[in-house]
């Protein structure tokens, strides 16, 4: 177990329709990450959020937001879905920033499946 | 831009035999590199890390050593075990001005047959 908890599990839901994906970083961890894993795009990172602030921005749609709250725990919002959204979606949590030398600890994902 | 190489898969061996996945990578600047391991219905655990030219990372039996002339962080094992079936990613870390993010291979699911 990580400590970063993920919720929900899976997801079911229909094309063009709007979802909300939820992080809870390990205790003390300042910086949230969200990753999508697909077959066809392998591991991406999308959004990278440290004490509340963006603070990097990877591969992610228009379509597709973050935001991270003052408790830290950190929201992935995905509208006017596609089938081609249809992925597992990570969150990673780190302490801080130390020059990329500190492990990223992964939740368990939520699977989206879009229909 | 920074990225990684893998060694495609899926590598199927038998209980015992050597292990090597091949990993090289693409940076601008000095990385740090990483071994993840991803078991089936699981997320990812940091397997071994190495922070530095000619670096070794070790964990559970794996070895990585990081080899700047070659750009390459190869996984080695000596002797693996069912238990190491898993879906292996090779990552880096080029941090600019806190921006850590992970970039990954592709990934090579390993297979170990008793």
């Amino acid at each position: 177990d990580s400590g970063v908890t993920q919720t929900p599990k899976h997801l079911i839901t229909a094309t063009g329709q709007r979802v909300t994906l939820r992080c809870s970083p390990r205790s003390g961890d300042l910086s949230v990450y969200w990753y999508q894993q697909s077959l066809d795009q392998g591991l991406q990172f999308l959004i990278q959020y440290y004490n509340g602030e963006e603070r990097a921005k990877g591969n992610i749609l228009e379509r597709f937001s973050a935001q991270q709250f003052p408790d830290l725990h950190s929201e992935l919002n995905l509208s006017s879905l596609e089938l081609g959204d249809s992925a597992l979606y990570f969150c990673a949590s780190s302490v801080d920033w130390s020059g990329g030398q500190e492990e990223q600890y992964f939740g368990p994902g939520t699977r989206l499946t879009v229909t | 831009g920074n990225s990684v190489t893998q060694m495609e898969g899926p590598v199927t061996l038998s209980e015992e035999a050597f292990l090597t996945i091949n990993c090289t990578y693409t940076a601008t600047g000095y990385p740090s590199l990483f071994w993840y391991v991803q078991y089936p219905g699981e997320g990812l655990q940091l397997l071994l890390k190495a922070t530095k030219a000619d670096d070794k990372g070790s964990n559970k039996g794996f070895e990585a050593t990081y080899r700047k002339e070659t750009t390459s962080f190869h996984l080695e094992k000596g002797s693996v075990q069912v238990s190491d079936s898993a879906v292996y990613f090779c990552a880096l870390s080029e941090a600019n001005f806190g921006n850590e993010k992970l970039t990954f291979g592709t990934g090579t699911r390993l297979t170990i047959i008793p």
